[in-house]
């Protein structure tokens, strides 16, 4: 099982900073099935990035993500209001799939 | 314009039963592995089950190990996942996954989710 770890657990930021999130993999994922999730209480998770770059239908280009082998980055390059919320990177390229326990972006 | 849409969840006392059905549209899921995932109330995501393309492989969590059982019918292009003796904990919303891919770049098409609630 392919393990994945988010940091930080939290990223306290103000709006219009710059949001800098990891995910690291114990072993080396394909970069074709790496994605990242934002979700907010209350709502099912909205994709953001597929494929450790792409960016998903409406995805605004501030998120941009990059990455590869253990190590992958989602970048938010100018917080807004609706930024704030708890984002998972997901493999889904081997079974199981797997996420990371999530980074909290909250409001400084 | 391709698309997975889950039902049959609802509401069940512990050690009911439940059917969810994965209906695909737009594709075949012929050819694909089809995952099901499930989130609780406050929790992350967690995968349940894998079953391969022709049904010859079916992989389980350790939670869903002898109480879930995954099949398909490609000929309705669906997905099904039996749930038996429920569990309080197996409360969430429960979506169908797959991987759809065209050269280097693989798209994780996901369903709406149906909830399931156990509760007595």
């Amino acid at each position: 099982e392919i393990v994945l770890t988010q940091s930080p657990g939290t990223l306290s930021l103000s709006p219009g900073e710059r949001a800098t999130l990891s995910c690291r993999a114990s072993q080396s994922v394909s970069s074709s099935y790496l994605a990242w999730y934002q979700q907010k209480p209350g709502q099912a998770p909205r994709l953001l990035i597929y494929s450790t770059s792409g960016r998903a239908t409406g995805i605004p280009d501030r998120f941009s993500g990059s990455g590869s082998g253990t190590d992958f980055t989602l970048i938010i390059t100018r917080l807004e209001p609706e930024d704030f919320a708890v984002y998972y990177c997901h493999q889904y390229g081997s079974s199981p799939l797997t996420f990371g326990g999530g980074t909290k972006v909250e409001i400084k | 314009q391709l698309q997975l849409v889950e039902s049959g969840g609802g509401v069940v006392q512990p050690g009911g039963s439940l059917r969810l059905s994965c209906a695909a549209s737009g594709f075949s899921i012929s050819k694909n592995g089809m995952h099901w995932v499930r989130q609780a109330p406050g929790k992350g995501p967690e995968w349940v089950s894998l079953i391969r393309y022709d049904g010859s492989r079916k992989d389980y969590a350790e939670f869903a190990e002898g109480r879930f059982t995954v099949s398909r019918d490609n000929s309705k292009n669906t997905v099904y996942l039996e749930m038996n003796n429920l569990k309080i904990e197996d409360t969430g919303v429960y979506y169908c996954t797959t991987a759809v891919c065209g050269g280097t770049n693989c798209f994780p098409h996901r369903g709406q989710g149906t909830l399931v609630t156990v509760s007595s």
